[in-house]
């Protein structure tokens, strides 16, 4: 059964740089059926994609965060990893992993529970 | 690129059918077969429940479906049932690997 799980601090300062993991489970993160992804959502606010990744490192960012983001693999671990540069409060949010569907155009059918990032002094 | 616009609420009483839509434009959802809708209860994480604009992922009933006229998208929820009451958020692909999802609409089951 598939599982993703995010993990990393849950208070960033501000100007700093917020890094999370998704370790997964029950599926490979090399299949060639698969992107894996992030999306975040502030609290009482709609989902934002971030960006996916395919397990040769090709990645695609949102436009509005590509300057700050930075999604990279580990074959490995079995898990990706999101990098968001200069953070601000308005980066606060829950950041979810999920897979996504490579038949597809960033369908997203599986995803991770989800952890709380503040931004904080 | 903006949000896809969706009513931010929505309600109908159990067994009745609601539709929940979806506008955006002829960069997104009028240019592509690419619409997804997710169903998040409070406290979870977003779940798939229609992809590329009609199809239903294994697991997810046949009372959730999904069509597209133009610049908007929609989702018809039939015979409604307390477990229904959800936020549902739609996405679209907007070319050049881009990707928007909708403000949301809170469906709530009289």
């Amino acid at each position: 059964q598939l599982q993703l799980q995010e993990s990393g601090p849950g208070l960033v300062k501000p100007s700093e740089t917020l890094s999370l993991t998704c370790i997964v489970s029950g599926d490979s993160i090399s299949s060639n059926n698969y992107y894996w992804g992030w999306i975040r959502q502030p609290p009482g606010k709609g989902l934002e994609w971030i960006g996916n990744i395919y397990y040769s490192g090709s990645t695609y960012y949102n436009l509005s965060l590509k300057s700050r983001v930075t999604i990279s693999v580990d074959m490995s671990k079995n898990q990706f990893s999101l990098k968001l540069s200069s953070v601000t409060a308005a980066d606060t949010a829950v950041y979810y992993c999920a897979r996504v569907l490579k038949s597809s155009a960033w369908v997203f059918d599986y995803w991770g529970q989800g952890t709380l990032v503040t931004v904080s002094s | 690129q903006s949000a896809l616009t969706q009513p931010p609420s929505a309600s109908g009483s159990p067994g009745q059918s609601v539709t929940i839509s979806c506008t955006g434009t002829s960069s997104d959802v009028g240019n592509y077969n690419y619409v997804s809708w997710y169903q998040q209860h409070p406290g979870k994480a977003p779940k798939l429940i229609i992809y590329e604009v009609s199809k239903r992922p294994s697991g997810v009933p046949d009372r959730f479906s999904g069509s597209k006229s133009g610049n908007t998208a929609s989702l018809t929820v039939s015979g409604l049932q307390a477990e229904d009451e959800a936020d549902y958020y739609c996405s679209s692909y907007a070319g050049s690997s881009n990707l928007i999802f909708g403000v949301g609409t809170k469906l709530t089951v009289l």
